[in-house]
């Protein structure tokens, strides 16, 4: 079973700019998450989608970021425009389903540097 | 606000000997426990979860749970300098099935 695919792996962007991540998760998995990661800290959750619906999205900075899924597979999440404060691994990760267990598995992030 | 306490570390263990990692949680109402393994520079990945009081194995991995005093361990048999990494504990919230999470204790396996 292939695992949650993720690019681009780096991005070196300079501030203001905008950017764009991709993410297509586990076959079958109906939960969605993007998640901010910054050095020593542990996961942050940007924004959390059930099929092509948003479930949460409290913690995502509206102003520079955004982010969809279509047909409720694929998923993008754009930031745009983009400030020194926002260099850190985002995470994309699938569930199975939004409830039970909930076992999440991530893809390999995305490194961003902002300059 | 719910919060997952970890001691950052690092912790470090002779190769051979048990590696012992603590997580603590401030919502009383959760049911399931998670913990992740990230070596530097990757993914979380998840290494097993608990819910239920008391212990779980899996391999050279066993995690314990007390929900009494909030308290979840994960316990490392006979250590590996390939368990070296940083281990997340994550908490479910029953309220909208989303994971908190701590911010990891610093494992070093010394040969």
């Amino acid at each position: 079973e292939a695992g949650v695919a993720q690019s681009p792996r780096y991005k070196i962007i300079e501030k203001r700019q905008s950017v764009a991540f991709w993410c297509n998760p586990i076959s079958g998995h109906a939960t969605l998450y993007w998640y901010q990661q910054i050095l020593g800290q542990g996961p942050k959750l940007l924004i959390q989608f059930q099929n092509n619906g948003v479930v949460d999205d409290s913690q995502l900075p509206k102003d520079r970021f955004s982010a969809e899924r279509l047909k409720g597979v694929d998923s993008t999440l754009k930031i745009q425009p983009a400030k020194l404060e926002d260099s850190a691994v985002y995470l994309c990760a699938s569930s199975l389903v939004d409830r039970g267990i909930n076992e999440q598995y991530f893809g390999p992030g995305t490194r961003l540097t902002v300059t | 606000q719910k919060e997952v306490e970890q001691n950052s570390g690092p912790l470090s263990v002779p190769e051979g000997a048990i590696a012992s990692l603590n997580c603590t949680y401030s919502d009383r109402g959760s049911q399931s426990f998670f913990w992740y393994r990230q070596y530097s520079g990757k993914s979380p990945e998840l290494i097993m979860f608990i819910y239920s009081n008391g212990d779980k194995e899996d391999g050279r991995f066993t995690a314990q749970l007390n929900k009494a005093s909030q308290y979840v361990s994960l316990l490392i048999r006979d250590s590996q300098p390939s368990d070296s990494a940083t281990y997340l504990c994550a908490v479910k919230q029953d309220s909208n099935y989303q994971l908190i999470w701590g911010a990891g204790t610093k494992l070093i396996i010394k040969p």
